[in-house]
């Protein structure tokens, strides 16, 4: 079955330090691959999207994502990262022209 | 720019009510999704709506129905509510051209089931 994992539930880093998310995938041929976040209490809002062509993207907020076809992961990236950048993290796989398939989630604590 | 609305935004059910949760867009996009999203599990799908008057299953669609009879609408029923409906539910759209990748999400609605 098509699917992404995100090996990490948390990820604790100090303000402007890097900061990375990890996510690998499990797709058959060549996947569609997004990030989403999720601030407290409000809905998901969509970050970025490979689809085909450069294998780093960038996205909103200063984020960017790395796609890895031979290691099949797709981590996303902050060079430096911000308090108000604590919140949690969706990578997804598109499963077919209508649907996503998302992982369980990465929750991001900057600390000051 | 009130992109997507979900109504109510709370909601305590005792076992065995119904109800049911509205989900309105203004942007004209045709697909439209009800996910739910518990702890440890990300978020899954339970129905989507791929134009008016359409609905198909998504992974966790029991107990749960769906209707859209207007392309700006999408609700989501509970027939007989149980605890383990007791979730934070989503609503989402996008437009078809896009794919189902760039969804707009609702800000929710956290329903407890007691």
């Amino acid at each position: 079955a098509q699917s992404v994992a995100q090996p990490e539930d948390q990820v604790n880093v100090a303000e402007g330090n890097p900061l990375t998310v990890k996510c690998t995938y499990s797709v058959s041929g060549n996947p569609y691959l997004f990030w989403y976040v999720q601030y407290p209490n409000r809905g998901l809002q969509f970050l970025l999207k490979y689809i085909t062509g450069d294998n780093l993207v960038k996205g909103s907020y200063g984020f960017e994502a790395e796609f890895n076809k031979s290691q099949t992961s797709f981590h996303l990236k902050k060079p430096s990262a911000l308090v108000s950048d604590s919140a949690l993290y969706f990578c997804a796989v598109r499963l077919n022209d209508y649907k996503l398939s998302f992982g369980a989630g990465t929750t991001v604590t900057v600390r000051a | 720019n009130a992109g997507v609305t979900q109504t109510p935004k709370f909601r305590v059910l005792k076992t065995g009510q119904s109800m049911t949760l509205l989900c309105a867009q203004d942007m004209n996009h045709e697909y439209m999704y009800w996910y739910r999203q518990d702890p440890g599990m990300g978020l899954r799908l339970i129905h989507y709506s791929v134009g008016e008057g359409t609905t198909a299953k998504g992974e966790v669609p029991d107990g749960y129905n769906v209707s859209r009879l207007k392309k700006q609408n999408f609700l989501l029923g509970l027939e007989s509510a149980a605890p383990s409906q007791t979730s934070v539910y989503f609503c989402a759209s996008n437009r078809a051209a896009k794919g189902p990748g760039e969804l707009f999400f609702g800000e929710g609605s956290r329903l407890t089931v007691l």
